[in-house]
């Protein structure tokens, strides 16, 4: 079975930073495409980055591109996001999301499977 | 805004079928796949539909879509009380070379 697994979330001043870990199991962590996906309050979702089973590759959403670094160990099957400089807009719940498919890149990669989701609050 | 555009709301009754529309640009439905997504109250997000019309395994045939130029869309029949949550499209863009969603449709069951 699919586990995903955020932690690392929490409370932080503006202007502060924040990593995010994905502990992933149940599956061939190396082999699959891997993203963040995150929903502030009481709204849509809004995807934030994505990276390569190898984790040559990475893509990010124009709103957190050079603020935020997705990066992957595969010898410990864990997904990171590191969140620098935060604001207030970057209150949300974290997703941490597995691809559907262990042939392709990431732009033909649904989220197959989710975690539970992290809440990340950034408030002075 | 988003790229894709869905309606904010739809509802119908028990047993009905019910259709979610996604609107977007030859940029990203036009050229790519869409992924359609079943968020209900409180719970992470569950993957519906992939390559535009598939079904993952354990997903109920009730559930189909299809896609067309520009748009897609999601039909749900037999509609059942359980079926109340928040749907979402998204696509790769290849403008912003990123996943793009739609602002999500709640769907109420009457």
């Amino acid at each position: 079975e699919v586990q995903l697994v955020e932690s690392g979330g929490d409370l932080v001043q503006p202007g502060e930073s924040l990593r995010l870990s994905c502990a992933a199991s149940g599956f061939t962590f190396s082999s699959y495409v891997m993203s963040w996906v995150r929903q502030a309050p009481g709204k849509g979702l809004e995807w934030v980055s994505s990276i390569s089973m190898s984790g040559g590759d990475t893509y990010y959403a124009d709103s957190v591109k050079g603020r935020f670094i997705i990066s992957r160990d595969n010898s410990k099957n864990t997904l990171y996001l590191q969140m620098n400089s935060l604001r207030a807009e970057h209150t949300a719940v974290y997703y941490c999301a597995k691809g559907h498919s262990s042939s392709w890149g990431v732009p033909y990669n649904c989220f197959e499977s989710w975690g539970q989701g992290i809440l990340v609050t950034v408030s002075s | 805004q988003s790229l894709l555009t869905q309606p904010p709301s739809a509802s119908g009754t028990p047993g009905q079928r019910v259709t979610i529309s996604c609107s977007g640009s030859r940029s990203n439905i036009g050229t790519n796949y869409v992924c359609w997504y079943q968020q209900l109250p409180g719970t992470a997000p569950r993957l519906l539909i992939y390559n535009s019309n598939q079904r993952p395994s354990g997903v109920p045939d009730r559930f189909s879509a299809s896609k067309s130029g520009t748009s897609a869309s999601l039909a749900i029949s037999g509609l059942r009380s359980e079926d109340e949550a928040d749907y979402y499209c998204a696509a790769w863009d290849d403008s912003v070379s990123g996943w793009v969603f739609g602002g999500g449709t709640k769907l109420t069951v009457l």
